[in-house]
């Protein structure tokens, strides 16, 4: 059964420092999507991207985010100048067509910012 | 997004029926009402959704009042595999929609 991928499922960085979180969406599916979840807390949407445009963001994402689709089949989520509070576990979604009311969502990757 | 409303936890006996609550007494007329699992700090798991009507796939049954203003999951014979915490996500339908997601209910499937 086709599933998301992330890479890495834990990275740590200093504060200041730029990461670079990996995603492989379900190969056919078109929209795609970032949350984060910090430890105890509850799954939090940041952004929706949809041809090769951001579709949606919450307040979360704020400048220090950004996403692209590189080539064909990832799909990146950018954190400049880490702080301690942006420590979470990231998960990347896929979604099909325009009627599928379905997220799939990958294992995530957890950051810890020291 | 209509707000929903979920007991914090529940526990059902292994290879018994668990039901699950939900109440989302403001939901508008075009909001579809979705169920998500998360076991253990894994990516959150799509189970299904529905509109209207009652809803039954291979993981779970979705019944909806009449009125919509509460759903109860179904899962017909749990296993210690469904312990996990479940969430009631109203939300208007199509894809590239955020989910927003609540607390949830933690879900302890019991041997």
């Amino acid at each position: 059964e086709p599933e998301v991928t992330q890479t890495p499922s834990h990275q740590v960085t200093q504060m200041g420092q730029e990461v670079i979180l990996r995603c492989v969406p379900i190969s056919n599916h078109l929209y795609f999507y970032w949350y984060r979840q910090i430890l105890g807390q509850k799954v939090e949407f940041l952004v929706s991207f949809y041809n090769n445009e951001i579709s949606e963001k919450s307040e979360i994402f704020d400048d220090q985010f950004s996403v692209e689709r590189p080539d064909g089949s990832n799909f990146t989520l950018k954190i400049r100048s880490t702080k301690l509070e942006d420590s979470a576990m990231y998960f990347c979604a896929s979604s099909g067509r325009r009627s599928s009311y379905e997220q799939y969502f990958g294992p995530g990757t957890r950051l810890t910012v020291t | 997004d209509a707000k929903t409303t979920q007991p914090p936890s529940m526990d059902c006996a292994e290879g018994r029926a668990a039901n699950l609550p939900c109440n989302h007494s403001t939901i508008s007329g075009n909001e579809y009402v979705y169920w998500y699992r998360q076991i253990h700090s894994q990516g959150p798991q799509y189970i299904i959704h529905g509109l209207k009507n009652n809803e039954t796939n291979e993981m779970a049954s979705l019944i909806i009042t009449e009125d919509r203003k509460s759903s109860t999951l179904i899962l017909p014979h749990a296993t210690l595999r469904d312990t996990a915490v479940y969430y009631c996500i109203v939300s208007l339908g199509g894809s590239a929609r955020q989910l927003t997601f609540g607390s949830g209910t933690q879900l302890t499937v019991l041997p």
